[in-house]
């Protein structure tokens, strides 16, 4: 079965400091591959995708994410913490038969 | 700009009462879907439409039963609430995923039910 799995639970940065959120994936088939944030109260607002070609794929708010199909990973990175990126975030897969799983979650402290 | 639309942002209701939570979106998409948020178990798919009347069970589809009469809207109900389904309640849309690039879900801003 297709599954997204979410290293940790809780992470904390320094604000200014390295984001790194981590995400694998289990897929038999090549599959489309999304983060999303959800800030406090809020639905989920796609930060980026992946679906076809460049691997390194940039979304909104200085996020990036790096697709590698041979670690199955699909990390999401931000060079410098702000304050605002404080959320909890998920990584999700779209498989073959078009449903979106979703992984644990993560949720982004900033230390000042 | 894309919506999706939820009846309610907050709802209280009786144990053993019928509810319905409501969804509406406006992008033509054929694909919903409803989900459940809990802490530390991130979003768990409950059922998933994949065109009118088109149906099929996700993960937890226990004690939740859909209904899709018309494309853009998709209804989730509790056909006898229970303390265990206090949550919150997602409903996304999207394009079928084969050939699209722009495949992602589009998310409402979410239901809390609280049953008593």
């Amino acid at each position: 079965a297709q599954s997204v799995t979410q290293l940790g639970s809780h992470v904390s940065v320094s604000e200014g400091a390295l984001v790194l959120l981590r995400c694998n994936y289990s897929s038999s088939v090549p599959p489309y591959l999304f983060w999303y944030v959800q800030y406090p109260n809020q639905g989920l607002q796609l930060l980026l995708k992946y679906t076809t070609g460049a691997t390194l794929v940039k979304g909104i708010n200085g996020f990036e994410a790096e697709f590698k199909k041979s670690e199955t990973s699909f990390h999401l990175t931000k060079p410098s913490a702000h304050m605002s990126d404080a959320a909890e975030y998920f990584c999700a897969v779209k498989i073959r038969d078009d449903k979106i799983i979703f992984g644990k979650g993560t949720r982004l402290h900033i230390l000042p | 700009d894309v919506k999706v639309t939820q009846s309610s942002r907050y709802l209280v209701k009786r144990t053993g009462e019928k509810v319905f939570l409501e969804c509406v979106q406006d992008m033509d998409h054929e694909n919903m879907f409803w989900y459940r948020q809990d802490p530390g178990l991130g979003l768990r798919l409950i059922y998933f439409s994949y065109d009118v009347k088109m149906k099929e069970k996700g993960d937890i589809p226990e004690g939740y039963s859909v209904s899709r009469e018309k494309k853009e809207r998709f209804s989730l109900i509790l056909e006898s609430a229970s303390t265990n389904q206090t949550s919150m309640y997602l409903c996304a849309s999207s394009r079928p995923g084969q050939g699209y690039s722009n495949t992602e879900a589009f998310f409402g801003q979410g239901t809390r039910l609280t049953v008593v």
